[in-house]
């Protein structure tokens, strides 16, 4: 299965409202990353934290990692339309490989 | 700009007709990847390379070949397409990690729609 598997797989909210999406993983990581992509367009990096970090925060993404509990949220405060898109995870594993390992992501409906 | 260039950007092809997809980038990566995305499998990948001349496949290099003879370019060719490489692809670039150390943030290109029939 997935390494990095998010929750939920889709969410639909109002613009304002705060949209919080979840990742889960297996095996210890380096680092895990959240990209955004918007539909049929490449994905765009929006916050790597490390293993050693708690929480990072990007203008109005804020993103936990919870190391013990493998698993981060991705939080995005006072939603716009324009966040509507996919959001996926992505696993840097320990133990040598070069390779990201994507989740197959939340898809993320900010309605106005 | 930084940027991960592709080529073409749509292409519809018929079983059996070799294609290459180029893949461009302009900020001195080292590392370079390919992806396919399809529905409800999210992003899988193919190939990668580390730096000129230095290839590995990923998940899923059945039925793909690349190369890596300049730093920048990094294509992806199919030999003999079939139908079940009809796909979303996608190329991305990042520095290589140093030994010991985490990945960095990975760029990607804007994707190419194939479609083989």
């Amino acid at each position: 299965s997935q390494q990095g598997e998010e929750d939920p797989q889709a969410l639909s909210i109002q613009e304002g409202e705060n949209a919080t999406m979840n990742c889960s993983y297996k095996t210890s990581i380096n680092n895990l990353q959240w990209y955004r992509q918007n539909s049929g367009r490449g994905l765009v990096h929006l916050i790597l934290i490390r293993s050693n970090e708690r929480e990072k925060h990007s203008g109005r993404l804020r993103v936990t990692l919870d190391t013990s509990k493998k698993s981060s949220s991705l939080l995005i405060t006072a939603s716009r339309a324009a966040d509507t898109a996919s959001y996926f995870c992505a696993t840097d594993l320990q133990g040598g490989s070069e390779k990201l390992v994507f989740g197959k992501g939340t898809k993320l409906t900010v309605n106005p | 700009e930084a940027q991960v260039t592709q080529n073409p950007r749509y292409l519809i092809t018929v079983t059996g007709k070799k294609l290459t997809v180029t893949c461009s980038q302009n900020m001195n990566h080292e590392y370079m990847s390919w992806y396919r995305q399809d529905p409800g499998l999210g992003l899988r990948q193919i190939y990668y390379s580390m730096n000129v001349e230095v290839t590995d496949k990923g998940d899923v290099p059945e039925g793909y070949k690349v190369s890596r003879k300049e730093k920048r370019n990094f294509p992806l060719i199919l030999e003999s397409p079939s139908p079940n490489q009809t796909s979303l692809y996608f190329c991305a670039s990042s520095r290589r990690r140093v030994p010991g150390g985490s990945s960095y943030e990975q760029y990607f290109g804007p994707g190419t729609r194939l479609t083989v029939t």
